[in-house]
């Protein structure tokens, strides 16, 4: 039972527009959401985060949503660059025990 | 940020050999690591959490006696896959961090290949 879906596998956007990634969780219980970044045959890397008390966190061209009563997340990067292009997954997290999405890849075209 | 790193970045194996992963925490003291799976095209499936100096916890049908998980200082932990079949074969993440709520740092991952 996936706790934690990222229904889109991928997604293409044009460099300058904005890139929304998005992101679905059933259990109510998750106080605290990441979403990461992947390169192939690279770990992921964090990008930002948001607590369960907050519904906005913006960290430069990264900003994510956290829309509780609908239990869904969503990541905003603009603009997009190619650089952006990568795996993005989001993660919930309960008692530090993270569950992860399956990812959604982007891909900014120049 | 912190540098994890995981040697062997690859490994490929025989059918009923054991292998070991190591995960290492460079520029901080680790006193959680974590062991996740991925299986092509999914997410990130968390294996089992382990604290410095204690047994680690695994996670429902992750097999201990197959996953055998030592974290024995606060820079090193080491997952070594027993016996392993080619149904292992799958790239294994670590990721560390300072502590139980704090942020994780995952490692560059082991693309384990068992013939």
């Amino acid at each position: 039972d996936q706790q934690v879906k990222q229904n889109s596998p991928s997604l293409s956007v044009q460099e300058g527009r904005i890139s929304i990634l998005n992101c679905d969780y059933t259990n109510s219980m998750f106080d605290y959401f990441l979403w990461y970044k992947k390169y192939p045959a690279e770990g992921p890397t964090f990008l930002i985060s948001i607590s369960s008390i907050k519904d906005k966190n913006e960290d430069g061209r990264f900003t994510v949503f956290l829309n509780k009563s609908a239990k869904h997340l969503s990541l905003h990067i603009v603009p997009s660059q190619p650089g952006d292009s990568a795996v993005y997954f989001c993660a919930a997290s309960n008692f530090n025990k993270f569950y992860f999405g399956s990812g959604t890849k982007l891909n900014v075209k120049p | 940020g912190a540098v994890v790193s995981q040697h062997p970045s690859r490994v490929i194996c025989k059918s009923g050999t054991s292998v070991k992963i190591e995960c290492r925490s460079l520029d901080f003291q680790a006193t959680t690591m974590f062991w996740y799976r991925q299986f092509p095209k999914q997410s990130l499936m968390l294996m089992a959490t382990s604290n410095e100096g204690s047994k680690a916890t695994y996670e429902q049908g992750v097999e201990k006696d197959k996953f055998l998980i030592n974290h024995a200082s606060l820079t090193l932990s080491t997952l070594t896959v027993t016996s392993a079949h080619p149904e292992d074969s799958s790239f294994y993440i670590c990721s560390a961090s300072r502590g139980p709520v704090d942020t994780q740092y995952f490692g560059p991952g082991t693309r384990l290949t068992v013939l």
